[in-house]
């Protein structure tokens, strides 16, 4: 089966750093994705990773350690616009499994 | 220059009916997804279709039927509606299948309210 967990909510302060955590159980792994949904619209992309470490992005970062089945998503110097709800998504061997979600409150 | 475009948008409907939602795509993509996104926002996956062959088959009621007449189309029907239905349904396109890591691009959603 598939099982994937994220805090549910967060919250910063504009120009902070944040890290959101994501760790899975799965058959099978064939990469991990991070997408940002803001409410009321569809999911978005933000990054993919597939092999151990940190991909960067501009302002936002990626991190997977396979062995231990763990990813998080560094947001470094937030803006407001950030507030939005983070999906870490994994692929198993033949389906594409998101968590609930962690919905990220960012205030002035 | 929509890349992923649903329709329709909003769908409010009676329990008991028969009701189709579109979804089409024109990024030339092979993959096609339909997604269920409740209440309490959990985003999950119902159904995928690689060049208009079914490839993944979630547990979902066999109330809801996919229809891909070619690659660039994938529709959901549902039969006899439910108020459980209620949702957000997200189409989504892929370039290959997915498992290499292609991203997803998703429609903007339809909301489904069935009274």
């Amino acid at each position: 089966g598939q099982n994937i967990d994220q805090p549910t909510e967060m919250t910063a302060t504009e120009g902070a750093i944040v890290q959101i955590n994501c760790t899975y159980q799965t058959s099978g792994f064939n990469g991990l994705f991070w997408y940002q949904q803001h409410a009321g619209e569809a999911p978005t992309f933000l990054s993919y990773n597939v092999l151990d470490g940190l991909e960067e992005k501009g302002r936002f970062s990626s991190f997977l350690r396979r062995s231990k089945g763990y990813s998080y998503l560094l947001l470094k110097e937030l803006q407001m616009k950030d507030s939005a709800s983070y999906l870490c998504a994994v692929i198993g061997y033949s389906t594409l499994t998101f968590g609930k979600g962690t919905m990220l409150l960012v205030s002035p | 220059d929509t890349a992923v475009s649903q329709t329709p948008k909003y769908l409010v409907t009676q329990m008991g009916n028969d009701k189709s939602i579109k979804c089409e795509q024109n990024l030339g993509h092979d993959t096609m997804y339909w997604y269920k996104q409740d209440s309490k926002k959990f985003l999950k996956i119902m159904f995928s279709y690689n060049n208009k062959e079914l490839i993944i088959n979630e547990t979902v009621p066999n109330r809801f039927s996919p229809k891909s007449p070619d690659k660039a189309h994938l529709n959901l029907h549902i039969n006899s509606l439910e108020l459980g239905d209620s949702a957000v349904y997200f189409c989504a396109s892929s370039l290959t299948n997915g498992r290499g890591g292609d991203t997803q691009y998703f429609g903007p959603g339809t909301r489904l309210t069935v009274l």
